[in-house]
């Protein structure tokens, strides 16, 4: 069976300045890993997937993340971030491509920007 | 049009009440997925339909009764539920064969208050 641990429900932040928002997972298997968002009232929106090759993935919004596979993690960054980056991030995993199988998720960590 | 649509985006209804939530993509994917979302939880997979045939039933209680009526449409059914029924419900479609399909996405969510 497969898991995500978000380590952090919350993490306030000012604007400008750097996040890495943490993600660690437990599977048998080879995964598929995604990061999503949720704006207030709006559904998940793709972020960025690792679904093989480099480890670094970009994504969308100036966001990044980068595959550890000996760490099991799927860390989250982005180097300056902004009043609209304010969200909820989950982090979630597949054995299947994201679809058929469903996604597991980690809880959420809600991004709290500060002026 | 978005990619998947729901409606109605908000609901409140009686625990004695009969309602159904709908979804709509206009992708032209094969899978569709019910996910449940409540506060301080991690999103919970419901249903998964697969070429319009459910394939997948996350021991959801019977008052959920979800119909897929074509690869475009999914509804989910909703009677005699309870106030912890009450949460965003998230709908979801992806394309693929098998086991292997692309990322899922989500539509903006129903809004269900059971009172």
């Amino acid at each position: 069976a497969q898991s995500v641990t978000q380590l952090d429900s919350q993490v306030p932040v000012f604007e400008e300045a750097p996040v890495e928002l943490r993600c660690n997972y437990s599977s048998s298997v080879s995964v598929y890993l995604f990061w999503y968002v949720q704006y207030p009232n709006q559904g998940l929106q793709l972020l960025l997937k690792y679904l093989s090759g480099s480890t670094l993935v970009k994504g969308i919004n100036g966001f990044e993340a980068e595959f550890n596979k000996s760490q099991t993690s799927f860390h989250l960054r982005k180097p300056s971030v902004h009043i609209s980056d304010t969200a909820e991030y989950f982090c979630a995993v597949s054995e299947s491509g994201g679809g058929a199988d469903g996604l597991t998720f980690g809880k959420g960590t809600h991004l709290i920007i500060q002026p | 049009e978005t990619g998947v649509t729901q409606t109605p985006r908000h609901l409140v209804m009686g625990m004695t009440n009969k309602k159904s939530l709908k979804c709509e993509q206009h992708l032209g994917h094969n899978a569709m997925y019910w996910y449940k979302q409540s506060a301080k939880k991690p999103l919970e997979l419901m249903f998964v339909y697969s070429l319009e045939e459910r394939v997948e039933n996350n021991s959801v209680p019977s008052r959920f009764s979800p119909e897929c009526p074509n690869s475009s449409h999914l509804f989910l059914h909703l009677h005699t539920l309870q106030p912890e029924d009450s949460a965003l419900y998230l709908c979801a479609s992806s394309q693929g064969q098998g086991h292997q399909h692309t990322e899922a996405f989500f539509g903006q969510g129903t809004r269900l208050t059971v009172v």
